[in-house]
């Protein structure tokens, strides 16, 4: 099946750095891909679309500037956490869809933690 | 907006039947997931439903009332291994985006 690679996996960083976690599509073309975050024992959040070459669709509430999403080609989409904080400590997933995006893969997700 | 509901929690028997609801209200409804995740892992797929009624994979089946916007993930012979949460997840609108619900846990126990 598709398999889509996020890393790095597990991020620990000061207050005030950015962070960037890749999500890759290894095996097909990700005509788009969606950014989620997840607190503990709660589900997904999506926070933005991300269709390549085109700019982000964010969802109400999520900070585009603090959070960047790049989509350059059809395999790898970015997202930097700008000068995070501890409050933007979490659990971030990446999925991303092949065509009619009936079928989402998703990345093994990025656990930050900011110190 | 769209709007999904399924119970926070349910507990059930190894070796029995789980039947787990989602409702909900959207517009541009094209489709609708279901996934497990186990705590600090991604979802994994289950089964994805297009049109009104049962479909049946294995020891998990999905139904889904599109009229009604209602769907379940029925769960037999239920296993320890099954104890996780079990995302409801909506596809709509032209960008073909995915709303999860907020996630049923499920404890299986001996």
């Amino acid at each position: 099946g598709a398999v889509v690679s996020q890393h790095p996996s597990r991020v620990i960083c000061k207050s005030g750095t950015s962070v960037k976690i890749e999500c890759r599509s290894l095996d097909f073309q990700a005509t788009t891909m969606f950014w989620y975050r997840q607190f503990p024992k709660q589900s997904l959040m999506l926070m933005a679309t991300s269709n390549e070459g085109s700019k982000a669709t964010y969802e109400q509430g999520v900070e585009k500037d603090k959070f960047l999403i790049n989509h350059a080609s059809l395999t790898l989409s970015t997202l930097t956490v700008t000068s995070a904080h501890p409050e933007d400590s979490s659990f971030y997933i990446c999925s991303a869809s092949e065509g009619s995006g009936e079928k989402l893969f998703f990345g093994s997700g990025t656990q930050l933690s900011v110190l | 907006g769209q709007n999904i509901d399924q119970p926070t929690e349910m507990t059930a028997t190894e070796g029995a039947i789980v039947q787990i609801n989602c409702t909900y209200q959207t517009s541009g409804f094209n489709g609708l997931f279901w996934y497990q995740q186990h705590a600090g892992e991604a979802p994994t797929f289950l089964s994805y439903n297009v049109l009104d009624g049962l479909e049946e994979k294995g020891r998990f089946s999905s139904f889904l009332s599109r009229s009604k916007g209602y769907s379940y993930l029925l769960l037999k012979e239920l296993q320890m291994k099954d104890s996780a949460s079990y995302l409801c997840a909506v596809l709509s609108g032209g960008y073909q985006k995915v709303t999860f619900g907020t996630g049923t846990k499920l404890q299986v126990i001996p």
